[in-house]
């Protein structure tokens, strides 16, 4: 089945510091990619998303790209702040799927210092 | 735009009892899911409705949990009987329609904890 693959946190950065979160996935078929970031005591929110192969997806500085031969959408960001500090999910949605379901990876837990 | 609501926020019970939760997505959207999220976890797929009818619920664990959506608006998830290993937040999304790029809009989710 469908499965994401996301690094491990927390990440301990510093503000103004280059930040890249690793995703790996596997599907069946052409998935849809997304980054949700759920900021502390907030539901999960769209950061971005990318719907075929060699997309970037961005927003708020953040960008990831839709690798297909590495099956991978690896979300980087030049210069955090300390405000970027939240948990950040990987998912995929499959076309093949019943219905419209995400799967998500485990979360990274950034947190930014000043 | 009015985003996803949800209530409860937080909801302490003991096992063995009962609990709902309720869900109101985003006006005109036609699809709603339920959530479970264990802490430390990504979020896991319990119950997708396209309108009233249900779409997937294979991740649904029938003989405790259930759902429903009447009137293709409104939902509530229910656990009955609750177990400690329910303890999670209950997350509840919606979308405009049915596809795979369509963006999932999420509440705040329910704390739920089990004691």
């Amino acid at each position: 089945g469908d499965s994401v693959t996301q690094m491990e946190g927390p990440v301990t950065l510093s503000e103004e510091a280059f930040l890249t979160i690793n995703c790996t996935y596997t599907a069946t078929g052409y998935p849809s990619l997304f980054w949700y970031v759920q900021y502390p005591g907030e539901g999960l929110q769209l950061l971005l998303k990318a719907t075929k192969a060699d997309d970037k997806g961005s927003n708020k500085g953040f960008e990831a790209t839709y690798r297909k031969e590495t099956t991978s959408f690896h979300l980087e960001k030049g210069s955090v702040q300390v405000s970027d500090s939240a948990v950040y999910f990987c998912a995929l949605s499959s076309f093949e799927a019943a219905g419209n379901k995400l799967t998500f990876g485990g979360g990274t837990r950034v947190l930014v210092k000043p | 735009e009015a985003g996803v609501a949800q209530s409860p926020r937080y909801k302490i019970i003991e096992k063995r009892q009962s609990v709902a939760f309720w869900c109101n997505p985003i006006s005109g959207h036609a699809t709603l899911y339920w959530y479970q999220q264990i802490l430390g976890q990504g979020p896991k797929l319990l119950i997708q409705f396209q309108n009233n009818g249900v779409v997937d619920d294979s991740q649904l664990p029938k003989d405790r949990f259930s759902a429903e959506r009447l009137k293709g608006v409104d939902s509530t998830l229910k656990i009955q009987p609750a177990k400690l290993e329910d303890s999670a937040v209950y997350l509840c999304a919606s979308s405009l329609v049915i596809g795979g790029t369509d963006t999932q809009y999420f509440g705040p989710g329910t704390r739920l904890t089990v004691l």
